[in-house]
């Protein structure tokens, strides 16, 4: 399996919600990672798990929140969002952190905050 | 500072003609650089990589990429373009020492002609 899988596709929320978004591969990668794209620009990394402990937080707002369960799965928490955080979140992984290693990306999830 | 340009937003090619997609880079020390292609509403997928050894490196879909050193450049190519080629492409950079990030550049929309 060579498939990084994200759920859900889309996503509606208003600002006062709680959402979730979830990210999973089984391809034993050991680095996963939670990126943002604005529409005709390139991602943005937010967050790098590494080991299943945080490694890398690009001074992301507190209103995101990742989570790493278990090696295999990568969560972000979603709460009390703004509408200028609309855009497509992007999970990735990689075999390690190593310089030298492919992401492999998921679909991602258009989130759309009113 | 590290850096990754695109200098072009978008390159039209007549289909059957041979295509550039533009990379420079600007890094300490030896660049690990890379190829992803987006398309509409996908995560993006790995084309190739060039870590070291040969400076001409052959990928996925019959794309290739030159590394020129004395340029710092990693253009991407391919000998006969096909429309289904068309989607967004990103170069990105990783920094040979003390850095896990990968940096991408802004994309360069391919648009192949039938």
């Amino acid at each position: 399996d060579t498939e990084v899988t994200q759920t859900p596709k889309h996503l509606v929320m208003g600002m006062t919600n709680k959402k979730s978004l979830k990210c999973e591969q089984h391809m034993g990668h050991r680095a996963m990672y939670w990126y943002k794209q604005k529409a005709k620009k390139p991602p943005e990394l937010m967050f790098v798990y590494s080991y299943e402990k945080l490694s890398i937080n690009e001074s992301v707002p507190s209103r995101f929140s990742p989570e790493c369960p278990n090696s295999s799965l990568l969560n972000l928490h979603l709460h009390a969002l703004q509408p200028e955080d609309s855009a497509l979140y992007l999970c990735a992984s990689s075999q390690g952190l190593t310089l030298l290693n492919e992401q492999f990306f998921g679909p991602g999830t258009r989130l759309t905050v009113l | 500072a590290q850096s990754v340009a695109q200098p072009e937003d978008q390159v039209n090619v007549a289909e059957g003609n041979p295509l550039t997609v533009k990379c420079t880079y600007s890094v300490s020390g030896n660049p690990y650089l890379f190829w992803y292609v987006q398309y509409p509403n996908r995560g993006l997928q790995f084309l190739l990589k060039y870590i070291t050894g040969d400076n001409l490196v052959k990928g996925s879909y019959g794309f290739e990429a030159e590394f020129n050193k004395s340029q710092t450049s990693f253009h991407l190519k391919k000998p006969s373009a096909l429309v289904s080629d068309s989607a967004l492409y990103f170069c990105a950079v990783r920094p040979g020492r003390g850095d896990d990030k990968i940096i991408f550049g802004k994309g360069t929309r391919l648009h192949i002609l039938p």
